[in-house]
């Protein structure tokens, strides 16, 4: 079956402008992550949904930072006036929550988008 | 302080060795812990969850959680060259869907 999918798989944009990415989560997966991974650095968490109630933001690191999912769909991840400290790797995960684990569930993360600000 | 921590490495083992890797957390009442293996230029996998005290073997990984001390390692036996990769520890934050990373250890096993 498809996996989680993201696009562009690259970009690289100019200091100042506006971009953004895109994740296809699983079919059925309720939860949705966007992660932001500096070069050798771990997974910095950034936004979290699942189903219709209100996003997890706690982990955006500016109001540059947006992102927006329709249902249990697509999502889109927005960074506004781009800055350098931007470029990174922005990687999508959704999730499938485990049986008899209240609360847990199992990350399937997606190829990334490789952000490079000029 | 950082909340989860891993030593960066590299750390270079012999093929065919054991390879230990370790991960310590800050927040004692955790209670969810989860290794990826994440390969250059890839996205990160999940190899191992491990819930409680004590050991998880799943073919030639074991997981190992000792809540007390707040660490949990990853051992790999017979090591292969194909085991080379970061492995990424991830802690669940205990009432919330957020998972906390470390940095990752880099694993270079040599043949």
């Amino acid at each position: 079956g498809a996996g989680v999918s993201q696009s562009p798989s690259n970009k690289v944009t100019e200091k100042g402008k506006d971009v953004e990415l895109r994740c296809d989560p699983i079919s059925g997966h309720t939860a949705l992550y966007w992660y932001r991974q500096r070069l050798g650095q771990g997974l910095e968490f950034l936004i979290y949904f699942q189903g219709n109630s209100a996003p997890d933001k706690s982990g955006l690191p500016s109001d540059r930072f947006s992102a927006e999912r329709t249902g249990e769909s697509v999502s889109t991840l927005t960074i506004q006036r781009t800055q350098q400290e931007d470029s990174a790797v922005y990687l999508c995960a959704s999730s499938v929550r485990l049986p008899g684990l209240a609360g847990v569930v199992e990350q399937f993360f997606g190829p990334g988008t490789r952000l490079t600000v000029l | 302080q950082k909340e989860v921590e891993q030593n960066s490495g590299p750390l270079s083992v012999p093929e065919g060795a054991i390879a230990s890797l370790n991960c310590t957390y800050s927040d004692r009442g955790s209670q969810s812990f989860f290794w990826y293996r994440q390969y250059s230029g890839k996205s990160p996998e999940l190899i191992m969850s491990i819930y409680s005290n004590g050991d998880k073997e799943d073919g030639r990984f074991t997981a190992q959680l000792n809540k007390a001390s707040q660490y949990v390692s990853l051992l790999i036996r017979d090591s292969q060259p194909s085991d080379s990769a970061t492995y990424l520890c991830a802690v669940k934050v205990l009432g919330t869907y957020k998972y906390i990373f470390g940095t990752g250890t880099r694993l270079k096993v040599l043949a």
